[in-house]
């Protein structure tokens, strides 16, 4: 199994530009978050999605930030428009039953750097 | 009062030696316990799991939970340079349905 695939792997914008991070979870997984990950806030999930339904988005930041997830193969973040603020690592990981056991296998997530 | 609190470090041990570290979490209602390593620039990735109170022992690792303390922790035994890393902690919250996880403890093992 390939795992979950993540792109692109960084990204570098200019404040304003709209970003679109994208993954691909591991096939049979139902479950799919989206998580943040800096040195001050540490990993902080974002949203996550059941059999492609959103479930919990109440760590989004804000209206700059949305998901989707259109089939049980892809998900997009999208950040428009980016600040600097919003640079971080952003990590896919899909589970299956996460509830049960706890277990999520992520990506190797996407480097976002806006200046 | 944050959901789940732990010492950020770094923890320095030398090569062989037990590393401890520890985990506190605010949510009466967490039922299973999780430990995520996290290499530098990698991510993360599950290595215990811990569902009754009791220590769990696999391999050189050994989860501990008191849940009445609400207080849950990993042990290493034989610690090794590979095990350098950060030790996530990530009680399930029944309350809010999902891993909550703590900042990490940076654990150094040095030769």
């Amino acid at each position: 199994d390939a795992g979950v695939i993540q792109s692109p792997r960084h990204e570098v914008t200019e404040m304003g530009q709209e970003v679109t991070l994208r993954c691909k979870p591991i096939s049979g997984h139902d479950y799919l978050f989206w998580y943040r990950q800096t040195m001050m806030r540490g990993l902080e999930l974002l949203i996550y999605f059941n059999n492609n339904v959103p479930i919990d988005d109440s760590g989004m930041p804000e209206d700059r930030f949305s998901a989707k997830m259109p089939n049980a193969s892809f998900s997009t973040l999208k950040i428009q428009p980016s600040e600097p603020r919003d640079s971080a690592v952003y990590f896919c990981a899909s589970s299956f039953r996460q509830g049960a056991t706890g277990e999520l296998f992520f990506g190797e997530g996407s480097r976002l750097t806006v200046l | 009062q944050k959901e789940v609190e732990q010492n950020s470090g770094p923890l320095s041990v030398p090569e062989g030696a037990i590393a401890s570290l520890n985990c506190t979490y605010s949510d009466r209602g967490s039922q299973s316990f999780f430990w995520y390593r996290q290499y530098s620039g990698k991510s993360p990735e599950l290595i215990m799991s811990i569902y009754s109170n009791g220590d769990k022992e696999d391999g050189r690792f050994t989860a501990q939970l008191n849940k009445a303390s609400q207080y849950v922790s990993l042990l290493i035994r034989d610690s090794q340079p590979s095990d350098s890393a950060t030790y996530l902690c990530a009680p399930f919250s029944g309350g809010y349905n999902k891993l909550i996880f703590g900042a990490g403890t940076r654990l150094a093992v040095h030769p």
